[in-house]
């Protein structure tokens, strides 16, 4: 069935440093989407990329669309404390109906 | 706007017995998502409605789990009879349909012992 894989499972990093996580798929996909989840929190969506090759930025977020729509990324620009937590990507499942499969996440944790 | 609401938050059951998980999606959103999350499996979708219909249930594990959506306001999940394995959170999100981003409720934390 229809598989997203993100890598890597887990990153440390020192506060101020990047991070990148990546997401890559068999298939082409339609679109992708982003979500963080917070530590004891619940799935808050982030954004949707659709065309190949997009490029889009929330502040010190960096969303990338691959050109094959098969691969995405998402770049964080000097962490912060705040940024902690599980970042999925999610691809459509199959479905006309909006249904989605996640990643396994990338799971933050950043040290001050 | 109230976001996605689901109850109980935490449950806490023996196991065999029924468990009911309740959620009432954003009003007007027309797709509702049933999932579970397990640090083995991740997020896993388990069912989701269109328009109060049940589209596709191939991710409920077996017989046990039973879903429905009377209406557009409420969803439930029920675990009957319940299993020690069935311990997870369960989320549930509504979206207004291709392709927007879901907007998931706080979960319900299932302990079953």
């Amino acid at each position: 069935g229809q598989q997203v894989m993100q890598i890597p499972q887990y990153q440390h990093v020192q506060e101020g440093e990047d991070f990148t996580t990546y997401c890559n798929s068999s298939t082409t996909l339609s679109n992708i989407q982003w979500y963080k989840q917070r530590p004891g929190g619940h799935p808050v969506f982030l954004i949707q990329l659709v065309k190949s090759g997009e490029v889009k930025k929330q502040k010190r977020l960096t969303f990338q669309f691959g050109e094959a729509k098969k691969n995405s990324s998402l770049h964080i620009t000097a962490t912060q404390t705040t940024d902690v937590g599980t970042y999925f990507c999610a691809g459509p499942g199959g479905g006309s109906q909006g249904n989605l499969i996640f990643g396994k996440g990338t799971k933050l944790s950043v040290k001050p | 706007d109230a976001g996605v609401i689901q109850s109980p938050r935490h449950e806490v059951t023996e196991m065999g017995q029924e468990v009911t998980l309740r959620c009432k999606p954003i009003s007007g959103h027309n797709s509702l998502f049933w999932y579970r999350q397990t640090m083995m499996r991740g997020l896993e979708l388990l069912i989701y409605f269109n328009n109060n219909v049940p589209i596709d249930d191939s991710g409920m594990p077996e017989d046990r789990f039973s879903a429905k959506m009377p209406n557009a306001s409420f969803s439930t999940l029920k675990i009957q009879p319940s299993e020690p394995r069935d311990s997870a959170v369960y989320f549930c999100a509504s979206s207004l349909g291709v392709p927007t981003g879901y907007t998931f409720g706080s979960g319900t934390r299932l302990t079953v012992v």
